[in-house]
């Protein structure tokens, strides 16, 4: 089945130090999405990317990083500059239809859950 | 300032019960997401609409562009309907999803 993998479900990061979570797609979507969830707010874009080797920041891009050199996979770095990292991160991703991509049904992971030890 | 309110926050019910949960926006939208996110957190695509109206098992989605609201509908609703329902739209001109709060609903077997 086709679907999205995000990973770990959990992670933990110390002061200082920089985490990577996972996302991989076999839907063969050109268009992926990282999202952030905090608790009684709406999920916030943080990066996206429509074509491997391109990505955009989001509204929240402060403090993370991304890279997209595979079409399956769009990574996401938390760095050490990110001083609330706390929250639930969902990466999604779509077809992309030109001039209006965001119009397309966006296919969600699971999550990742990221704790400050 | 383009925003999405949904109500109510939080909804229980009874099984079996007619649910409607309402989605308003500010201004003109190119499209509008109903997503339903599960007590995990894995979310799922249930509509995405432009006008008029779509139906999927209990489920039905509606909007109405003029008044710039949408309701997402469950008829006989089951504890496992039991999940956050979360509407995001995609206003005129802009290059991303707004997404509301999201309402939580609870169904009482």
């Amino acid at each position: 089945d086709g679907g999205i993998t995000q990973s770990p479900k959990y992670l933990f990061r110390k002061e200082g130090q920089n985490v990577t979570l996972s996302c991989e797609q076999n839907l063969n979507h050109d268009a992926m999405y990282w999202y952030r969830q905090d608790p009684g707010q709406g999920l916030r874009l943080i990066y996206y990317s429509q074509i491997v080797n391109d990505f955009q920041k989001g509204d929240i891009a402060e403090g993370y990083s991304v890279s997209r050199e595979k079409k399956e996979s769009f990574p996401l770095t938390v760095t050490s500059a990110q001083k609330n990292p706390t929250a639930f991160y969902l990466c999604a991703s779509s077809l992309r239809s030109v001039g209006e991509w965001f119009n397309q049904p966006q296919h969600f992971g699971d999550g990742t859950r990221l704790s400050i030890l | 300032k383009n925003e999405v309110e949904q109500s109510p926050q939080n909804l229980t019910a009874q099984e079996g019960e007619f649910i409607t949960i309402n989605c308003s926006y500010s201004v003109g939208i190119s499209a509008l997401h109903w997503l339903q996110q599960h007590p995990g957190g894995g979310i799922v695509s249930l509509f995405m609409l432009s006008s008029g109206k779509k139906k999927h098992g209990r489920l039905i989605a509606t909007i109405n562009i003029q008044e710039k609201h949408s309701s997402l509908h469950i008829t006989a609703s089951h504890p496992r309907d039991s999940a956050v329902y979360i509407c995001a739209v995609r206003f005129w001109g802009a290059q991303k999803l707004v997404f509301g709060q999201g309402t939580r609903l609870t169904i009482n077997p």
